[in-house]
């Protein structure tokens, strides 16, 4: 079994729409919680980053994190076609893990006009 | 100014030779990373450096090995080159204290034929 799930996709969504993409984690040593924008034939780009439980809000997104149950989330309001992209979520223990950090499989997003 | 650079952005070769990928940032960081992202974009660490000296190779062939002439470098050559090598390597860099933040390279897409 993987350390971390993530929600395969792909999700296809209308102009506007509330996205929710999501993962699990098995290993409860994880600390930062984050998540990574890819678009095509580009290198992932960090959005945003949670450490431990809780929400964090920046614009548009939402990230939030569940150490109960082992959940993570991010939510896009008012999606737009320039939200089209994978989106991978990571995790890393921190110093503990020498920084590692382990990534979830990406969950492709389409945003329609 | 480019934050993480590397070099080629393509690469196509046969089977059998040996090629070198190289890295750069400029963003002051002291770890490096390298990544391999399938084509199924599962992003796997291979391993990272800090301040130069390694810290995580993670079960990689001994066909792979990095080199970091100094903190701002971080290269990657690879002997023997085999089919299940093609891929996308990613350079990444980040400081050491927050190394869950990590900064991407465009990526190298390698095809070995």
């Amino acid at each position: 079994q993987k350390e971390v799930e993530q929600d395969p996709g792909p999700l296809s969504v209308p102009e506007g729409a509330i996205v929710s993409l999501n993962c699990t984690y098995s290993n409860s040593a994880f600390q930062y919680f984050m998540w990574y924008r890819q678009y095509s034939r580009k290198g992932p780009e960090l959005l945003m980053y949670t450490y431990s439980s809780g929400n964090k809000e920046d614009g548009r997104f939402t990230a939030q994190v569940d150490k109960s149950s082992k959940y993570i989330s991010l939510f896009i309001r008012d999606s737009q076609p320039s939200d089209s992209a994978t989106y991978l979520c990571a995790m890393s223990a921190g110093y503990t893990n020498a920084g590692k950090s382990t990534f979830g499989d990406g969950t492709t997003l389409t945003v329609k006009p | 100014d480019t934050a993480v650079s590397q070099t080629p952005k393509y690469l196509v070769t046969q089977m059998g030779n040996d090629k070198s990928i190289k890295c750069e940032q400029n963003l002051g960081h002291d770890t490096m990373y390298w990544y391999k992202q399938d084509s199924k974009k599962f992003l796997k660490i291979m391993f990272s450096y800090n301040n130069k000296e390694l810290i995580i190779n993670e079960t990689v062939p001994n066909r792979f090995s990095p080199k970091s002439p100094d903190k701002a470098h971080l290269n990657l050559h690879i002997n023997s080159l085999e089919l299940g090598d093609s891929a996308v390597y990613f350079c990444a860099s980040s400081h050491w204290d927050r190394n869950n933040e990590q900064f991407f390279g465009p990526g190298t897409r390698l095809t070995v034929l």
